[in-house]
């Protein structure tokens, strides 16, 4: 248990729906990412918010879109999604948002679109 | 952009055996270095870490990795790997002054007893 959690572990969603992934910490950080995790290919960023300023947006497509209403909480708002979206999203977060910060990972929403 | 590459993916090795993961990365300048390990069903968590001073950084479980700068590597060691070891390790590098890491493909290491 890292103190970071995640809802739902596992989502199966068609083409059409509108689903969101939440993620909550509580180790009182300051910034918190979302990451795509695909069979065979690195994690990749997709949003970096430091005190709950969106920091970075990795080119991800706008079906996609994150929110967080305060340090604590983040969301990833899925709308149409591809099957090719199908992946493993994590949430992390971090002390301050810099780039040498420890990043404490949940366990991650396995994610079918079918 | 920064990119990292760990090579042989999928490890195979008996308890008592030493383990070395390759790391190379693209990048030029100043960096901050990172190993994660996942174990099964487990979240992903930092193994250790590298920002300056002694390139050979111990971490936890016995794990050291050593920083070369002209070879832009970050390569991991354990003397002796035990079963428990049994994971997936994955490198990844930071640039000073942005908030990115870039993570390697990783390294599925399974331990036989």
């Amino acid at each position: 248990e890292t103190g970071v959690t995640q809802t739902p572990r596992h989502l199966v969603m068609g083409m059409t729906n509108k689903k969101s992934l939440k993620c909550e910490q509580h180790l009182g950080h300051n910034a918190m990412y979302w990451y795509k995790q695909s069979a065979k290919k690195p994690l990749e960023l997709m949003f970096v918010y430091s005190l709950e300023e969106r920091v970075e947006n990795n080119s991800v497509p706008s079906r996609f879109s994150p929110e967080c209403p305060n340090s604590s909480h983040l969301f990833l708002h899925l709308h149409t999604l591809q099957p090719e979206d199908s992946a493993l999203y994590l949430c992390a977060s971090s002390p301050r948002g810099q780039g040498n910060d420890e990043q404490f990972f949940g366990p991650g929403t396995r994610l079918t679109v079918l | 952009a920064q990119s990292v590459s760990q090579h042989n993916h999928h490890v195979i090795l008996s308890e008592a055996a030493s383990l070395e993961l390759g790391c190379n990365y693209s990048y030029g300048g100043t960096v901050n270095l990172f190993w994660y390990v996942q174990y099964p069903g487990q979240h992903l968590q930092l193994l250790l870490k590298y920002f300056s001073g002694d390139p050979l950084v111990k971490g936890i479980k016995g794990f050291e990795a050593e920083f070369i700068k002209s070879k832009f590597s970050f390569n991991l060691r354990k003397p002796s790997v035990q079963w428990s070891d049994t994971a997936e390790y994955f490198c990844a590098v930071n640039a000073l002054g942005n908030n990115r890491l870039a993570f390697g493909k990783g390294n599925q290491v399974v331990v036989i007893p």
